[in-house]
């Protein structure tokens, strides 16, 4: 099993609409959880830690539930520059901290 | 402040050669980590290395690929007798002291190595 599994997607939504991607995760263990947004050739950049609280930035709202290892990501409005891959991203101590990535879940907002 | 600094860019290498891959991390970070990423596919953690001192190693391959972050200079990613399946996008992030619990990886724009 993947450490870190998303549902690759890709998702094709029209401008507007409200889109939600989820993530789960396998290590119990694990400490701090994010999302990154990576475009088509670039780097990924954050966009958004996960709090246990669940945490909201602009259109973007990020949950995470502990008892059932998964992040959820919720995308309203949706606009064309939104269109990217969206990365889940765990945090766990192994001895020394690694950072995992999961694969990714494309997003394409259409006009 | 200069970001996360990688280079070469861009890396054309023949079967054989070796492959060298320098990332200099952002003013006060002295964490870096090194990332993998075949195309059309997800960042494959491979090192995650201090000054002169690999934390965990877990990621890399155990014949041909190397990592080091001396005291002075960049981190260096070394891949000895490059295969064609080397090729990828190779990523370099930083972060400060404290990471991760603060959350923040900073990445470098990427070096793209294609073997002939």
């Amino acid at each position: 099993r993947k450490e870190v599994e998303q549902d690759p997607g890709p998702f094709n939504v029209p401008e507007g609409a409200t889109v939600a991607f989820n993530c789960t995760y396998s290590n119990s263990a694990s400490q701090s959880f994010f999302w990154y947004r990576q475009d088509c050739r670039k780097e990924p950049k954050l966009l958004m830690s996960v709090y246990s609280s669940g945490n909201e930035d602009g259109r973007f709202t990020a949950q995470l539930n502990r008892a059932s290892q998964y992040i959820s990501l919720l995308i309203r409005d949706s606009k064309l520059s939104d269109s990217a891959t969206y990365l889940c991203v765990v945090n766990f101590n192994t001895g020394g901290f690694k950072t995992i990535f999961g694969a990714g879940t494309r997003l394409f907002v259409k006009a | 402040n200069a970001g996360v600094m990688q280079n070469p860019r861009h890396l054309v290498r023949r079967r054989g050669q070796e492959a060298r891959l320098r990332c200099s991390p952002m003013k006060g970070h002295s964490h870096v980590y090194w990332y993998r990423q075949l195309p059309e596919e997800g960042l494959k953690f491979m090192v995650y290395l201090q000054k002169e001192n690999i934390i965990d190693e877990s990621g890399m391959p155990k014949e041909r690929f190397s990592a080091e972050f001396p005291k002075e200079g960049p981190s260096i990613l070394r891949i000895q007798q490059v295969v064609r399946g080397d090729s990828a996008a190779y990523f370099c992030a930083s972060s400060q002291p404290g990471h991760p619990e603060t959350g923040e990886l900073f990445f470098g724009e990427g070096s793209r190595l294609t073997v002939l």
